[in-house]
């Protein structure tokens, strides 16, 4: 998997929009970004990926920049529920191996 | 979508007794199964993975014969703390992969020995 640099925290106040970034310069072609989230005390939860294109969904849309070498969750409008740490992780889709954590991104989300 | 009901979410034990922690894959067969745990402050660690019906393949540095894990079935996959230690405790997290879904995480077991 190729290696992933987040920055540890970030604050985002209620209602506005929270722009994760996520560096990964060594990503190859066939390697799909994804992104979880884990708040306090439950296990991950899945939220997007993408391979090249821009996708979004109900949850949040996800910015790859069009060398692959860095992208972007955005949660277009925070709630306090989206305090959690967030995850980018590079990988082969359906590699049939475990996904690896790094240390993520820790948000907190203020009202 | 796709579920894993991991059962307990907590539990407490005495030193020396064995702890088990189920997960079960709800509406998809999870071919592989995955544990984790995770301590405090500290991102989630693989602890081995389980194909079903095969022997689980431990990460190095984990004891195959304190942590047994079973996949009996498509949908059931068991880890089980043996002759649990003060320093056994942590969260534990399961994760099915299936290929239509991906990996779908169970919602983890907090474990304290005492």
């Amino acid at each position: 998997d190729a290696k992933t640099t987040q920055p540890p925290s970030m604050d985002c106040a209620e209602g506005r929009a929270a722009n994760l970034p996520c560096n990964h310069s060594t990503i190859s072609g066939n390697e799909y970004v994804y992104w979880y989230r884990q708040i306090h005390s439950q296990g991950p939860q899945y939220i997007i990926h993408g391979l090249k294109n821009n996708e979004t969904n109900e949850m949040a849309s996800l910015i790859i920049t069009e060398d692959r070498k860095s992208s972007t969750l955005i949660l277009p409008h925070a709630t306090l529920r989206d305090t959690a740490v967030y995850y980018c992780i590079v990988r082969v889709r359906n590699s049939g191996y475990a996904l690896n954590f790094g240390k993520g991104t820790s948000l907190l989300v203020t009202p | 979508g796709a579920v894993v009901s991991q059962h307990p979410s907590w539990v407490i034990c005495k030193s020396g007794t064995s702890v088990k922690i189920e997960c079960r894959s709800l509406d998809f067969q999870a071919t592989t199964m995955f544990w984790y745990r995770q301590f405090p402050k500290q991102s989630l660690m693989l602890m081995a993975t389980s194909n079903e019906g095969s022997k689980a393949t431990y990460e190095q540095g984990v004891e195959k014969d304190k942590f047994l894990i079973n996949h009996a079935s498509l949908t059931l996959s068991t880890l089980t703390v043996t002759s649990a230690h003060p320093e056994d405790s942590s969260f534990y997290i399961c994760s099915g992969q299936d290929h239509n879904y991906g990996y779908t995480f169970g919602s983890g077991t907090r474990l304290t020995v005492v």
